[in-house]
Protein backbone atom coordinates (compact mmCIF):
# COMPACT_ATOMS: atom_id res chain seq x y z
CA UNK A 1 0.00 0.00 0.00
CA UNK A 2 0.84 4.25 0.05
CA UNK A 3 4.02 4.23 1.91
CA UNK A 4 5.92 7.32 3.52
CA UNK A 5 9.55 7.11 4.67
CA UNK A 6 10.84 9.73 6.82
CA UNK A 7 14.60 10.12 7.98
CA UNK A 8 15.93 10.63 10.48
CA UNK A 9 13.72 9.45 12.97
CA UNK A 10 15.79 11.87 15.66
CA UNK A 11 18.24 14.74 14.80
CA UNK A 12 20.39 16.72 17.00
CA UNK A 13 21.45 20.26 16.39
CA UNK A 14 23.26 22.97 17.95
CA UNK A 15 21.36 26.49 18.00
CA UNK A 16 21.84 28.17 14.50
CA UNK A 17 22.19 25.09 12.75
CA UNK A 18 20.76 24.01 9.67
CA UNK A 19 18.45 20.78 9.90
CA UNK A 20 16.99 18.78 7.22
CA UNK A 21 14.42 15.82 7.74
CA UNK A 22 13.80 13.56 4.63
CA UNK A 23 10.68 11.60 3.45
CA UNK A 24 10.10 9.31 0.15
CA UNK A 25 6.91 8.40 -0.70
CA UNK A 26 5.50 5.25 -2.73
CA UNK A 27 2.49 6.86 -4.46
CA UNK A 28 3.33 8.77 -7.63
CA UNK A 29 -0.21 10.16 -7.59
CA UNK A 30 0.32 12.36 -4.39
CA UNK A 31 -0.08 15.51 -5.09
CA UNK A 32 0.25 17.42 -1.81
CA UNK A 33 2.94 17.47 0.70
CA UNK A 34 2.37 18.52 4.11
CA UNK A 35 4.73 19.19 6.97
CA UNK A 36 3.24 19.39 10.54
CA UNK A 37 4.76 20.49 13.76
CA UNK A 38 3.93 18.69 17.30
CA UNK A 39 5.03 20.22 20.51
CA UNK A 40 4.49 18.10 23.70
CA UNK A 41 1.17 17.06 25.02
CA UNK A 42 -0.47 19.02 21.46
CA UNK A 43 -1.73 17.88 18.13
CA UNK A 44 0.31 18.47 15.18
CA UNK A 45 0.12 21.74 13.28
CA UNK A 46 0.89 22.29 9.49
CA UNK A 47 4.03 24.30 9.28
CA UNK A 48 4.89 24.56 5.70
CA UNK A 49 2.95 22.53 2.44
CA UNK A 50 4.17 21.89 -1.34
CA UNK A 51 2.06 20.70 -4.23
CA UNK A 52 3.40 18.57 -7.00
CA UNK A 53 3.62 21.86 -9.41
CA UNK A 54 6.33 23.30 -7.27
CA UNK A 55 9.64 22.26 -6.89
CA UNK A 56 10.62 25.01 -3.49
CA UNK A 57 8.81 26.54 -1.60
CA UNK A 58 10.53 28.89 1.21
CA UNK A 59 8.68 30.48 4.60
CA UNK A 60 10.86 32.59 6.52
CA UNK A 61 13.35 30.04 8.19
CA UNK A 62 11.96 26.83 7.29
CA UNK A 63 11.91 25.17 3.61
CA UNK A 64 10.61 22.82 1.52
CA UNK A 65 11.72 20.89 -1.61
CA UNK A 66 9.93 18.48 -3.84
CA UNK A 67 11.26 15.72 -6.34
CA UNK A 68 8.75 14.30 -7.82
CA UNK A 69 11.11 12.05 -10.16
CA UNK A 70 12.63 10.31 -7.93
CA UNK A 71 9.63 10.87 -5.23
CA UNK A 72 11.69 12.61 -2.40
CA UNK A 73 10.99 15.81 -0.34
CA UNK A 74 12.64 17.62 2.07
CA UNK A 75 12.09 20.01 5.05
CA UNK A 76 14.79 22.18 6.01
CA UNK A 77 14.87 24.75 8.96
CA UNK A 78 17.83 27.39 8.66
CA UNK A 79 19.34 28.89 12.09
CA UNK A 80 17.35 27.10 14.39
CA UNK A 81 16.27 28.09 18.09
CA UNK A 82 15.64 26.40 20.64
CA UNK A 83 11.73 26.69 20.03
CA UNK A 84 12.54 24.54 17.21
CA UNK A 85 12.25 21.39 19.51
CA UNK A 86 9.76 19.40 18.66
CA UNK A 87 8.41 16.16 16.47
CA UNK A 88 8.05 16.75 12.65
CA UNK A 89 5.72 15.04 10.39
CA UNK A 90 5.46 14.56 6.44
CA UNK A 91 2.85 13.63 4.98
CA UNK A 92 1.85 12.34 1.33
CA UNK A 93 -1.97 13.43 0.70
CA UNK A 94 -3.60 10.96 -2.16
CA UNK A 95 -6.75 11.55 -3.74
CA UNK A 96 -8.70 8.08 -3.95
CA UNK A 97 -12.88 8.51 -3.77
CA UNK A 98 -12.07 10.49 -0.92
CA UNK A 99 -8.54 11.52 -0.12
CA UNK A 100 -6.13 9.71 2.48
CA UNK A 101 -3.24 11.03 4.15
CA UNK A 102 -0.47 8.73 4.78
CA UNK A 103 1.97 10.52 7.44
CA UNK A 104 5.53 9.55 8.26
CA UNK A 105 7.07 7.98 11.21
CA UNK A 106 8.19 11.45 12.67
CA UNK A 107 11.71 13.09 13.33
CA UNK A 108 12.31 14.31 17.15
CA UNK A 109 14.21 17.35 16.60
CA UNK A 110 15.89 18.57 19.49
CA UNK A 111 18.04 22.14 18.85
CA UNK A 112 20.71 22.84 21.94
CA UNK A 113 21.22 25.63 23.40
CA UNK B 1 -14.11 29.76 17.36
CA UNK B 2 -12.92 26.85 19.88
CA UNK B 3 -11.55 24.62 16.78
CA UNK B 4 -11.27 21.13 16.95
CA UNK B 5 -12.21 19.60 20.40
CA UNK B 6 -11.52 16.05 21.99
CA UNK B 7 -12.54 14.63 25.03
CA UNK B 8 -11.98 12.94 27.24
CA UNK B 9 -8.61 13.88 27.73
CA UNK B 10 -7.29 11.26 29.09
CA UNK B 11 -8.95 7.21 29.46
CA UNK B 12 -8.43 4.33 31.19
CA UNK B 13 -10.34 0.99 30.16
CA UNK B 14 -10.40 -2.62 30.82
CA UNK B 15 -9.84 -5.19 28.25
CA UNK B 16 -13.39 -5.81 26.50
CA UNK B 17 -14.89 -2.66 28.19
CA UNK B 18 -16.25 0.12 24.69
CA UNK B 19 -16.08 3.36 24.94
CA UNK B 20 -16.39 6.45 22.57
CA UNK B 21 -14.16 8.95 22.39
CA UNK B 22 -15.98 12.42 21.29
CA UNK B 23 -14.68 15.07 18.54
CA UNK B 24 -16.00 17.98 17.22
CA UNK B 25 -15.54 21.60 15.29
CA UNK B 26 -16.89 24.58 15.28
CA UNK B 27 -15.27 25.33 11.68
CA UNK B 28 -18.40 23.88 9.17
CA UNK B 29 -15.57 21.43 8.19
CA UNK B 30 -16.50 18.90 5.71
CA UNK B 31 -14.00 16.68 6.31
CA UNK B 32 -12.84 14.76 9.61
CA UNK B 33 -10.67 12.20 10.67
CA UNK B 34 -9.39 10.11 13.46
CA UNK B 35 -5.65 9.07 13.58
CA UNK B 36 -3.69 6.71 16.01
CA UNK B 37 -0.28 7.85 17.19
CA UNK B 38 1.95 4.71 18.30
CA UNK B 39 5.57 5.14 19.35
CA UNK B 40 7.71 4.99 15.87
CA UNK B 41 4.73 4.72 13.46
CA UNK B 42 3.80 8.22 13.26
CA UNK B 43 -0.03 8.76 12.83
CA UNK B 44 -2.16 6.38 11.08
CA UNK B 45 -5.84 6.87 9.53
CA UNK B 46 -8.15 4.98 11.08
CA UNK B 47 -11.62 6.39 9.57
CA UNK B 48 -12.43 9.27 7.75
CA UNK B 49 -15.18 11.34 6.50
CA UNK B 50 -16.16 13.82 3.80
CA UNK B 51 -19.30 14.76 5.03
CA UNK B 52 -22.33 13.95 7.22
CA UNK B 53 -23.46 10.73 6.32
CA UNK B 54 -20.59 9.40 4.50
CA UNK B 55 -17.75 7.74 6.23
CA UNK B 56 -15.10 5.42 4.95
CA UNK B 57 -11.70 3.30 6.29
CA UNK B 58 -8.69 4.41 6.67
CA UNK B 59 -5.67 2.50 7.34
CA UNK B 60 -6.04 0.43 10.74
CA UNK B 61 -9.69 0.40 10.69
CA UNK B 62 -10.30 -2.77 12.59
CA UNK B 63 -11.88 -2.72 16.06
CA UNK B 64 -13.10 1.03 15.55
CA UNK B 65 -16.68 2.49 14.21
CA UNK B 66 -17.73 5.72 13.22
CA UNK B 67 -20.53 7.48 12.36
CA UNK B 68 -21.30 11.14 10.81
CA UNK B 69 -24.41 12.34 11.71
CA UNK B 70 -24.01 15.94 11.99
CA UNK B 71 -21.22 18.84 10.05
CA UNK B 72 -19.84 19.38 13.54
CA UNK B 73 -19.60 15.73 15.47
CA UNK B 74 -17.56 12.66 14.36
CA UNK B 75 -17.27 10.19 17.15
CA UNK B 76 -14.85 6.95 17.35
CA UNK B 77 -16.59 3.57 18.62
CA UNK B 78 -14.37 1.02 20.21
CA UNK B 79 -16.42 -2.21 20.01
CA UNK B 80 -14.71 -4.31 22.43
CA UNK B 81 -11.51 -2.36 23.66
CA UNK B 82 -8.08 -4.77 23.33
CA UNK B 83 -4.39 -3.63 24.76
CA UNK B 84 -2.98 -3.14 21.06
CA UNK B 85 -5.53 0.26 21.24
CA UNK B 86 -3.43 1.68 23.74
CA UNK B 87 -2.66 4.86 22.10
CA UNK B 88 -2.99 8.89 21.58
CA UNK B 89 -6.03 9.42 19.49
CA UNK B 90 -6.59 12.24 17.42
CA UNK B 91 -9.54 13.80 15.33
CA UNK B 92 -8.42 16.11 12.69
CA UNK B 93 -10.59 18.31 10.39
CA UNK B 94 -10.09 19.92 7.01
CA UNK B 95 -12.63 22.67 5.50
CA UNK B 96 -13.16 20.88 2.34
CA UNK B 97 -12.52 16.93 1.43
CA UNK B 98 -9.81 17.50 -1.39
CA UNK B 99 -6.15 16.58 -0.84
CA UNK B 100 -4.68 19.60 -0.66
CA UNK B 101 -5.99 21.39 2.14
CA UNK B 102 -4.63 21.69 6.14
CA UNK B 103 -5.97 19.24 8.52
CA UNK B 104 -6.72 21.23 11.72
CA UNK B 105 -5.91 18.59 14.61
CA UNK B 106 -7.72 18.54 18.17
CA UNK B 107 -5.40 17.96 21.73
CA UNK B 108 -5.82 14.21 21.60
CA UNK B 109 -7.17 11.40 23.80
CA UNK B 110 -4.40 9.31 25.48
CA UNK B 111 -6.11 5.50 25.91
CA UNK B 112 -4.52 3.14 28.36
CA UNK B 113 -6.11 -0.71 27.73
CA UNK B 114 -5.29 -3.12 30.64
Amino acid sequence: GENVEQHPSTLSVQEGDSAVIKCTYSDSASNYFPWYKQELGKGPQLIIDIRSNVGEKKDQRIAVTLNKTAKHFSLHITETQPEDSAVYFCAASIVAGGFKTIFGAGTRLFVKA
Amino acid sequence: NAGVTQTPKFQVLKTGQSMTLQCAQDMNHEYMSWYRQDPGMGLRLIHYSVGAGITDQGEVPNGYNVSRSTTEDFPLRLLSAAPSQTSVYFCASSYVASGDNEQFFGPGTRLTVL
